[in-house]
């Protein structure tokens, strides 16, 4: 399979709580994306770590990479209501094709 | 910079009949993709273009399914005879594409009821 999976499938936590979701993927990856989408809405790109590269952070947002599990995680920090959505994980293989997990469905409360 | 623009953004349609989505991707972009979205799952990649060439067309139901991109610029996806099963949201992105690393932007899809 060339899509990465998403664990936990959905996450609740309370305002201000960090968020950690995870993606494995079993194949050979260019590099691995993270996005965000909005009940009803597009998708929107979050973050862009290439396969040579370990940790990468923007904002409150912190992804890991470790090639040698096939495995990646995305950290929110200091989580807002408005940061509730669904969180998928893009793998980027040869010749740019770009494939989507099932995604991570997360709740903050207020 | 202008986004990625998709229409129709809703249609309805009984089964059997035919529908045209249309994408108009951000400028310069050289990759375009077409993806399938059933509610409650993940994005299912259907093709992808590389210019106006097709990259990857392995899950694209070529039976019904259809798309081209003329010129290497806007692409039409079209769906003949429509099925239940197709009901979905689809959703146009563009990349730069090429060597390098680069992110997707996404349209706000068609949603596409078939009763």
């Amino acid at each position: 399979s060339q899509q990465g999976e998403e664990d936990p499938q959905a996450l609740s936590i309370q305002e201000g709580e960090n968020a950690t979701m995870n993606c494995s993927y079993k194949t050979s990856i260019n590099n691995l994306q993270w996005y965000r989408q909005n009940s009803g809405r597009g998708l929107v790109h979050l973050i862009l770590i290439r396969s040579n590269e370990r940790e990468k952070h923007s904002g409150r947002l912190r992804v890991t990479l470790d090639t040698s599990k096939k495995s990646s995680s995305l950290l929110i920090t200091a989580s807002r209501a408005a940061d509730t959505a669904s969180y998928f994980c893009a793998l980027e293989t040869s010749g740019s094709r770009l494939t989507f997990g099932e995604g991570t469905q997360l709740t903050v409360n207020p | 910079e202008a986004g990625v623009a998709q229409s129709p953004r809703y249609k309805i349609i009984e089964k059997r009949q035919s529908v045209a989505f249309w994408c108009n991707p951000i400028s310069g972009h050289a990759t375009l993709y077409w993806y399938q979205q059933i509610l409650g799952q993940g994005p299912k990649l259907l093709i992808q273009f590389q210019n106006n060439g097709v990259v990857d067309d392995s899950q694209l139901p070529k039976d019904r399914f259809s798309a081209e991109r003329l010129k290497g610029v806007d692409s039409t996806l079209k769906i003949q005879p429509a099925k239940l099963e197709d009901s979905a949201v689809y959703l146009c992105a563009s990349s730069l594409g090429g060597t390098g690393d680069f992110a997707a932007f996404f349209g706000q899809g068609t949603r596409l009821t078939v009763v």
